[in-house]
């Protein structure tokens, strides 16, 4: 099992839809968690944090934790074209280190 | 401006051949990190550090090495042993508290 997977996309949404993307981990001693943005050709952005278990809402954003589950979410709201991008999810294990998953692929068409 | 720079952006060097890349952060960040990115894949990290003088190996760390002198530096020199070393290298910096990394612009670096 992989320590942070993604859900593997592509995933396809019009503009206006709400995107959802997913990201299941496996250390249960993780306690931070991170979405980044990743245009194609560009570096990733950090988008958002969370820390404990319920929703943290930052604009269009909103991300999800449930630790028993070992699940963290980004449901994207009134999706538009410019957030076309690479969605990476990011986990800070017991050991400190941060594990990447693979990424999901957004495309959000007009 | 603060933030964090690599340089330089594109790199092309023969096998064979070390190499250094740069790393400079003025957000008075406190630990740093270099990751590795391969096309279709996720981000894996080659070594972080915490501390001036101090540095970890992360997951791929064979074949590459790093220093940390100063608190604004960390660059990563990819030595002739790294057996593929074309990709796209990241650096990040980020305190201890949130853990939140914060990536500069890369350096694609090709080998032939």
């Amino acid at each position: 099992q992989k320590e942070v997977e993604q859900n593997s996309g592509p995933l396809s949404v019009p503009e206006g839809a709400i995107a959802s993307l997913n990201c299941t981990y496996s250390d249960r001693g993780s306690q931070s968690f991170f979405w980044y943005r990743q245009y194609s050709g560009k570096s990733p952005e950090l988008i958002m944090s969370i820390y404990s278990n319920g929703d943290k809402e930052d604009g269009r954003f909103t991300a999800q934790l449930n630790k028993a589950s070992q699940y963290v979410s980004l449901l994207i709201r009134d999706s538009q074209p410019s957030d076309s991008a690479t969605y990476l999810c990011a986990v800070r294990g017991s050991y400190g280190k941060l594990t990447f998953g693979q990424g999901t692929i957004l495309t959000v068409h007009p | 401006d603060g933030g964090i720079t690599q340089s330089p952006k594109y790199l092309f060097r023969k096998e064979g051949q070390n190499v250094t890349l740069s790393c400079e952060q003025n957000l008075n960040h406190d630990a740093m990190y270099w990751y590795r990115q391969d096309p279709g894949q996720g981000l894996r990290l080659i070594y972080y550090s915490q501390i001036v003088n101090d540095f970890q190996k992360g997951d791929i760390a064979e074949g590459y090495s790093v220093s940390r002198e100063k608190k604004e530096s960390f660059p990563l020199t990819v030595t002739s042993a790294q057996k593929n070393p074309t990709a796209f290298y990241l650096c990040a910096s980020g305190g201890l508290v949130t853990y939140e990394q914060y990536f500069g612009p890369g350096t694609r670096l090709t080998v032939t």
